[in-house]
């Protein structure tokens, strides 16, 4: 069975601050993990990919890999009012019969509040 | 350019209906995919294309026909839809399907079945 896990929230932050969203996923042997932003009514969009442990950095989101504890995580510094979004975790197992499917977590709703 | 575009955004059809959502990329994407989104759930995978051949189907109803004319759209056709069958339903595109492939969705029709 092919899992991936949120925390449902709503996670609310201050703005200015760091908002932290994790994701857990159930197949050790997992490729590519990606964080799409959906806004209330509209379509998900993707802000970062990574496939390698470790972290990274694109303005002020960063993605963190940990695929030993299968643990994948998004920080959005500086948050602002317009990150107000639903965060989907999702997760490419890459072989098989899993090509060409995304997995979706069920989504963190984040509030930043001015 | 990561433009996926759907038409029509929105869409109101009787059970007796037959009506189609269309689908258009122009990024030399050679994977396509249909997805279903119930309000506060994740995307559903219905249907993914690769190189204009079916490749998954999530053992979808038959009311939903999806067809790929060329390698830049992409149909699904609707008939006698329930009224369950409402929801947001995206389109999305890829390079390939497999593993570190990002995909990027269109903006979505959203289905009102009455």
């Amino acid at each position: 069975q092919k899992e991936v896990e949120q925390n449902s929230g709503p996670l609310s932050v201050p703005e200015g601050a760091i908002a932290s969203l994790n994701c857990t996923y159930s197949d050790r042997g997992s490729q590519s993990f990606f964080w799409y932003r959906q806004y209330s009514g509209k379509s998900p969009e993707l802000i970062m990919s990574i496939y390698s442990n470790g972290d990274k950095e694109d303005g002020r989101f960063t993605a963190q890999l940990n695929k030993a504890s299968q643990y994948v995580s998004l920080l959005i510094r500086d948050s602002q009012p317009s990150d107000s979004a639903t965060y989907l975790c999702a997760v490419n197992w890459g072989r098989g019969s899993t090509l060409g499917r995304l997995y979706f977590g069920r989504g963190t709703q984040l509030t930043v509040w001015p | 350019d990561t433009e996926v575009t759907q038409t029509p955004k929105h869409l109101v059809m009787g059970m007796t209906n037959k009506k189609s959502l269309k689908c258009e990329q122009h990024m030399g994407h050679r994977a396509m995919y249909w997805y279903k989104q119930k309000a506060k759930k994740p995307p559903e995978l219905m249907f993914v294309y690769s190189y204009e051949k079916l490749s998954i189907n999530e053992s979808v109803p038959s009311r939903f026909s999806p067809e790929c004319p060329n390698s830049s759209l992409l149909n699904l056709h609707l008939h006698a839809l329930q009224p369950e069958d409402s929801a947001l339903y995206l389109c999305a595109s890829s390079q390939g399907w497999g593993p570190n492939t990002e995909a990027f969705f269109g903006q979505g029709t959203r289905l009102t079945v009455v």
